[in-house]
């Protein structure tokens, strides 16, 4: 079946860091990639989303692009911020199932001033 | 213009309880969906609705029935709870899918903390 694969935290970085936090999937076809962030205490929001191969997602200075040949979507940005600190899901849409998501399992960002 | 709520957002019960939780959406969505979050798995898909009264199973239903009379509100029942119940709890709820190959955000709820004793 569908599954999403991302690395463990924390990750923990200094602020204006450079932050990469890697995503991999299998499905079949060609599914749509989002990430969600969840700050503390709160449910999760939609960070950025690509829908088809080699598309960039890209929000609040956060990008990913979708990978085809890798089949990855890893999430990066140049300078991170104390106001960063969360847990980051990346999260898939199955072909055919467009309203129903697979998550992976998690990955917390701490950044310290 | 109060989105998507969850009730409780703090639940302490006893092995073999039944329990209720609750999700109401202002926003006229079609889809509603329940989530368990736990440490090491993520989040897991429990049941989903696609309107009222259209229910269908995710990846961890056993042990969980939903019901969905109206389009806004789509509560959780634990009908016995057990102590592997014990979770965070998240609603959400979509739009309707905007067709082949066009995803509609999901918006979440606060989250309800289930302890189970």
């Amino acid at each position: 079946g569908d599954s999403v694969t991302q690395m463990e935290g924390p990750v923990t970085l200094s602020e204006e860091a450079f932050l990469t936090i890697n995503c991999t999937y299998t499905a079949t076809g060609y599914p749509s990639l989002f990430w969600y962030v969840q700050y503390p205490g709160e449910g999760l929001q939609l960070l950025l989303k690509a829908t088809k191969a080699d598309d960039k997602g890209s929000n609040k200075g956060f990008e990913a692009t979708y990978r085809k040949e890798t089949t990855s979507f890893h999430l990066e940005k140049g300078s991170v911020q104390v106001s960063d600190s969360a847990v980051y899901f990346c999260a898939l849409s199955a072909v055919g199932r467009y309203s129903t998501l697979t998550f992976g399992k998690g990955t917390m960002l701490l950044v310290s001033p | 213009d109060a989105g998507i709520t969850q009730s409780p957002r703090y639940k302490i019960t006893e092995t073999g309880r039944q329990v209720t939780l609750m999700c109401h959406q202002t926003w006229s969505h079609s889809y509603m969906f329940w989530y368990r979050q736990d440490l090491g798995h993520g989040l897991r898909l429990i049941y989903y609705s696609a309107a009222a009264d259209i229910t269908d199973k995710g990846e961890v239903p056993d042990g969980y029935v939903v019901s969905r009379s109206k389009t806004e509100n789509f509560p959780l029942t634990l009908e016995s709870a057990t102590r592997s119940q014990t979770s965070v709890y998240f609603c959400a709820s979509s739009p309707t899918s905007g067709g082949a190959g066009i995803y509609n955000e999901q918006f979440f709820g606060p989250g309800t903390r289930l302890t189970v004793l």
